[in-house]
């Protein structure tokens, strides 16, 4: 069964570092998405992607924040300068046309920045 | 705006007892409802979803209705059983919003014992 996969599965950086976070969505899909989770707190929506360009981001994406589907199959986040505050587990989702169909995740990254 | 608000967690049952996770929501539009599982060191997993008011659904034992009058999408199991163990989160994806973001609830974290 076709599934989202995210490397790394742990990543660990300082305050100030950039990091990139990797997903492979599945195949046929053509929406993606990242969201957050910070431990104890609700699953946060960051940024939806379709026909490469984003159609719609929260607040909590602001200019730290990139999005990029640089080869048709991979879709990256991006975090120029991480702050403490960034430390969360960090979702990937893909979905296939349909607005009634679901989103399919993957096991997420889980990002500590100290 | 939309917002899913469910019950509070933890919560811990013997085998066999019956699961009720209480969720409503509120959106601008006509959503879609989902509940989705997350089993321990594993991503966001569909259990079930219901795109319209009144509809059903159901996985695995559990069921959900779609209740427009009372803005609610409660989560039910008649028998639960030790591997049932996980976090469950309510979500709602709104049909009428272009980028269909999903919107969490807390999640309600399960512990069933022997």
């Amino acid at each position: 069964e076709p599934e989202v996969t995210q490397t790394p599965s742990h990543q660990v950086t300082q305050m100030g570092q950039e990091v990139i976070l990797r997903c492979v969505p599945i195949s046929n899909h053509l929406y993606f998405y990242w969201y957050r989770q910070i431990l104890g707190q609700k699953v946060e929506f960051l940024v939806s992607f379709y026909n490469n360009e984003i159609s719609e981001k929260s607040e909590i994406f602001d200019d730290q924040f990139s999005v990029e589907r640089p080869d048709g199959s991979n879709f990256t986040l991006k975090i120029r300068s991480t702050k403490l505050e960034d430390s969360a587990m960090y979702f990937c989702a893909s979905r296939w046309d349909s607005p009634y169909n679901e989103q399919f995740f993957g096991p997420g990254t889980r990002l500590t920045v100290l | 705006g939309n917002s899913v608000t469910q019950m509070e967690g933890p919560v811990t049952l013997s085998e066999e007892a019956f699961l009720t996770i209480n969720c409503t929501y509120t959106a601008t539009g006509y959503p879609s409802l989902f509940w989705y599982v997350q089993y321990p060191g594993e991503g966001l997993q569909l259990l079930l979803k219901a795109t319209k008011a009144d509809d059903k659904g159901s996985n695995k034992g559990f069921e959900a209705t779609y209740r427009k009058e009372t803005t609610s999408f409660h989560l039910e199991k008649g028998s639960v059983q030790v591997s049932d163990s996980a976090v469950y989160f309510c979500a709602l994806s709104d049909q009428e919003n272009t980028g269909n973001q999903f919107y969490f609830g807390t999640g309600t974290s399960l512990t069933v014992i022997p």
